[in-house]
């Protein structure tokens, strides 16, 4: 079953922070960020083992919380070249593919 | 140097016919995907492989078929197509399974009319 993202857009300014939720309904081994931005191929961000690590990327950074089956992403200080599409993709725990959730978009405006 | 390169970009046909899309990965990756993202952009994985063998199917019509000649190329053929199939398919591989960074391709953009 897909992850589900929310929210599903979001309209910041250059600065301004952001937070995306990924939340599943079954038991997850990893979450995986990817960010795609319009016409092109998705690109990775993070992946977030279980065990609750942090993770960080410039200054985007995310959570993952197993227990509770939910991952957030962290839009910090965000920039023009945030903007694009955050997809989250889970891997259950009991299989070896990736779901990804429906997407959020992320405009970010001068 | 491109790393996992597809073609063709764009790809418009009629309905009942049968096309390709050639993948390659120079990065020495072990593991090959192909996904299709859809006009509200949902992704969805189709086929995946390790070494040449498939380890995922999802449900996907028999009219798709991938083919992995060796490790770095990852096919797909399609046939008797339908203007359900009109998505743009990725080809993605990673280092090891699923718990590596997968690096996308650019995309085919398939459109059937």
């Amino acid at each position: 079953q897909q992850p589900v993202q929310s929210p599903q857009a979001v309209i910041l300014r250059e600065g301004e922070d952001a937070v995306i939720n990924c939340s599943s309904s079954k038991a997850l081994y990893s979450v995986h960020w990817y960010r795609q931005k319009h016409g092109e191929a998705p690109v990775f961000l993070m992946i977030l083992l279980k065990g609750g690590e942090q993770k960080g990327h410039d200054k985007i950074s995310a959570s993952f919380n197993e227990k509770k089956q939910q991952s957030s992403l962290y839009l910090t200080a965000s920039q023009l070249s945030y903007s694009g599409t955050y997809f989250c993709g889970t891997e259950s725990a009991a299989g070896n593919k990736l779901t990804f959730g429906g997407g959020t978009r992320v405009l970010v405006k001068p | 140097d491109t790393a996992v390169s597809q073609t063709p970009k764009y790809l418009v046909t009629q309905m009942g016919n049968d096309k390709s899309i050639k993948c390659e990965q120079n990065l020495g990756h072990d593991t090959m995907y192909w996904y299709k993202q859809d006009s509200k952009k949902f992704l969805k994985i189709m086929f995946s492989y390790n070494n040449k063998e498939l380890i995922i199917n999802e449900t996907v019509p028999n009219r798709f078929s991938p083919k992995s000649p060796d490790k770095a190329h990852l096919n797909l053929h399609i046939n008797s197509l339908e203007l359900g199939d009109s998505a743009v398919y990725f080809c993605a591989s990673s280092l090891q399974g699923v718990r590596t960074e997968a690096f996308f391709g650019q995309g085919t953009r398939l459109t059937v009319v």
